[in-house]
């Protein structure tokens, strides 16, 4: 069983697009969600936590559905630099799995010019 | 950003070598974790120590053997590993103990290649 799914992609896109990744988790149980970024043969680094009531960062808007079990990123007038790998994250659920990260596979954007 | 740190950043041994992995965080933190990334599959955590005692083991092969010093360091320990060992090695810290949901900090990583 993947606690964490996501599409591999990759997405390529132009400059000034709109893009949007989605994920979904197996534990209902979940407690917090992030999105992180791992540029090419770096380490991952948070972008964004995400909340129920959806929450903003410039271009980046996440959101998360409890009821489904989905949570999305959508990048806005996308740059060259926001070509990476975009990493969804899950935390356990309770006790000493509460802060344990579960990560999908990431999904790679190319943004292109 | 030198806020973790890892050495060496690539290293290629045989599968009768004996090395070792080094993690150093230079932020406070209370936890470590070492996790290995392999291509085309998700980040895996290996280990996790808060306040330098080791708390989990995620299944790990005994060929793996870490380390805490104290809670600044963290080794990882490598003897007679397998060509499928070959894959990236993060170590991440994190402010508060594992049991809380917190941001982690990764280093850049040991790239290994075991021939």
């Amino acid at each position: 069983r993947k606690e964490v799914e996501q599409d591999p992609g990759p997405f390529n896109v132009p400059e000034g697009a709109t893009v949007a990744f989605n994920c979904t988790y197996s534990n209902s149980a979940s407690q917090s969600f992030f999105w992180y970024r791992q540029d090419c043969r770096k380490e991952p680094k948070l972008l964004m936590s995400v909340y129920s009531s959806g929450n903003e960062d410039g271009r980046f808007t996440a959101q998360l559905n409890r009821a489904s079990q989905y949570i999305s990123l959508l990048i806005r007038d996308s740059k060259l630099s926001d070509s990476a790998t975009y990493l969804c994250v899950v935390t356990g659920d309770r006790g000493s799995t509460l802060g344990r990260l579960y990560f999908g596979r990431g999904t790679q954007l190319t943004v292109w010019p | 950003e030198t806020g973790v740190t890892q050495t060496p950043r690539h290293l290629v041994m045989g599968m009768t070598n004996k090395k070792s992995l080094k993690c150093e965080q230079h932020l406070g933190h209370n936890a470590m974790y070492w996790y290995k990334q392999s291509a085309k599959k998700p980040l895996e955590l290996m280990f996790v120590y808060n306040f330098k005692e080791q708390t989990e083991n995620n299944s790990v092969p005994s060929r793996f053997s870490p380390e805490c010093p104290n809670s600044s360091h963290l080794f990882l320990h490598l003897h007679t590993l397998q060509p499928e060992d070959s894959a990236l090695y993060l170590c991440a810290s994190s402010q508060a103990p594992a049991e809380v949901a917190d941001t982690q900090y990764f280093g850049p990583g040991t790239r290994l290649t075991v021939l």
